[in-house]
């Protein structure tokens, strides 16, 4: 089973600022990872998939890099609405597997 | 637009059987090479993937859940189904059915809104 970590656990950003997410996959997953945004009493929003591609109708303050067992996604101007839990999960192996999450929360 | 919608009993007793259905609107289940995925959400906690179908019937589980999970699909009524035995509190979570938007991939773009099962006595 391929263990997803993610960092920071909580990220304290102002608005308008830059906020970089971190998941590790313990092995490699090509790029076949994908970010959600979680708020609460909502169900999980794709936002990335394959790593790098946007999902339809997300902003393009959202980016997403990396590959093999590092990734990244960016925020590049956090809004008020962006304030939330992001999940990173590997689709590459059976059985797929979430990271624990990143709540960014305002700082 | 895919549409998913979770449907079955909110409480279940210890040591019974979950049982949740998925039904599928806005699209075929047949018509799609998705595998149609059970996710859960224990109260505070992180997104737990339970297992995935695919229309013809191949199933994949997470192994952490040591057999006691069965999905089944329905193409005749567009659903798929989820089944969890001998269920104990830490079963106790929202459940989500979800579904990729792009054939052979396994990330997740439609939802279902989730449904909550606690487990008491």
């Amino acid at each position: 089973e391929i263990v997803m970590t993610q960092s920071p656990a909580t990220l304290s950003v102002s608005p308008g600022e830059r906020a970089t997410l971190s998941c590790r996959a313990s092995q490699s997953v090509s790029s076949s990872l994908a970010w959600y945004q979680q708020k609460p009493g909502q169900a999980p929003r794709l936002l990335i998939y394959g790593a790098s591609t946007r999902a339809t109708g997300i902003p393009a303050r959202f980016s997403g890099s990396g590959s093999g067992t590092e990734f990244t996604l960016t925020i590049s101007s956090l809004q008020s609405e962006d304030f939330a839990v992001y999940y990173c999960q590997q689709y590459n192996n059976w059985p797929l597997t979430f990271g624990p999450g990143t709540k960014v929360d305002i700082k | 637009q895919l549409q998913l919608q979770e449907s079955g009993p909110g409480l279940v007793k210890p040591s019974e059987t979950l049982s949740l259905t998925c039904t599928v609107s806005g699209g075929s289940i047949s018509g799609s090479n998705y595998f149609w995925g059970w996710i859960r959400q224990p109260p505070g906690k992180g997104l737990e993937w339970i297992g995935s179908i695919y229309y013809a019937g191949s199933t994949y589980y997470n192994p952490s859940l040591k057999s006691r999970a069965t999905i089944s699909v329905d193409t005749s009524k567009n659903q798929f189904s989820l089944k969890l035995s001998s269920v104990t509190a830490a079963d106790a979570a929202v459940y989500f059915c979800a579904s990729p938007s792009r054939q052979w991939e396994n990330d997740f773009d439609y939802w279902g809104q989730g449904t909550l099962v606690t487990v008491s006595s």
